[in-house]
């Protein structure tokens, strides 16, 4: 089966822009959850989405802002980019996350100029 | 609030020697675990749970609740097993779904020689 998908791979934006990135899960999993990955940081929870419901948010600002749609797809959205928020950003679906974990997708590169 | 720790950021082994991944968490409630691996170019995938109690790819984790840890071992390191090696914990089991998240450690690069 196809496994999570995440377009567009490779994203360039200017200070100040927004951005919305995309996320299709497997199917059958109901929740998605967004990660972002730096080098300093590591990896950092954003975001778990499970039937269009946001159930918990990491520790960002509220320029960092998601969703989900009925077919489970998910988009996460950066408004007021700042060169800090440069990084790949993880999207991961799951059908029952404690006990099977998460599939992750290939991610987004997200380069802030 | 839930850590993992990884203390090592760099491992270094030969092909045929033993292998162990530290990893030592902190969680209040009843944790579940995960070891995590990203091969090179590749997306991060999981490599077993704690739950399952499963050897994959010759690795075993045991999760040693005194000590808190959950190490992940192999005997004989393998070229192939090059990698970089995340530990995660998964947190709101019983929280109906408000606190699931997987919280990982900062990584392990695993570097097996010739």
């Amino acid at each position: 089966k196809a496994g999570v998908t995440q377009t567009p791979r490779y994203l360039i934006k200017t200070r100040g822009q927004q951005v919305t990135l995309s996320c299709s899960p497997i199917s059958g999993h109901r929740s998605v959850s967004w990660y972002q990955q730096t080098p300093g940081q590591g990896l950092q929870f954003l975001f778990e989405y499970f039937s269009e419901t946001q159930r918990n948010k990491g520790n960002f600002p509220g320029r960092f802002s998601g969703r989900q749609f009925s077919n489970s797809r998910s988009e996460m959205n950066v408004s007021t980019l700042e060169l800090g928020d440069s990084a790949l950003y993880l999207c991961a679906s799951s059908f029952s996350s404690f006990l099977y974990g998460y599939t992750f997708g290939s991610g987004t590169r997200l380069t802030v100029v | 609030a839930q850590r993992v720790t990884q203390p090592e950021k760099l491992l270094s082994v030969f092909k045929g020697a033993p292998v162990e991944l530290k990893c030592n968490y902190s969680y209040s409630g009843s944790p579940e675990l995960f070891w995590y691996v990203q091969y090179s170019r590749q997306r991060l995938q999981l490599l077993l749970r704690h739950i399952s109690r499963e050897s994959i790819k010759g690795f075993t984790a045991d999760l040693n609740k005194g000590e808190t840890s959950f190490h992940l071992k192999k005997p004989f390191a393998q070229e192939e097993d090059s990698a970089m090696y995340y530990c995660a914990l998964f947190t709101g089991k019983n929280s109906g779904g408000s606190n699931y998240k997987l919280t990982f450690g900062k990584g392990t690069l695993l570097t097996v020689n010739p």
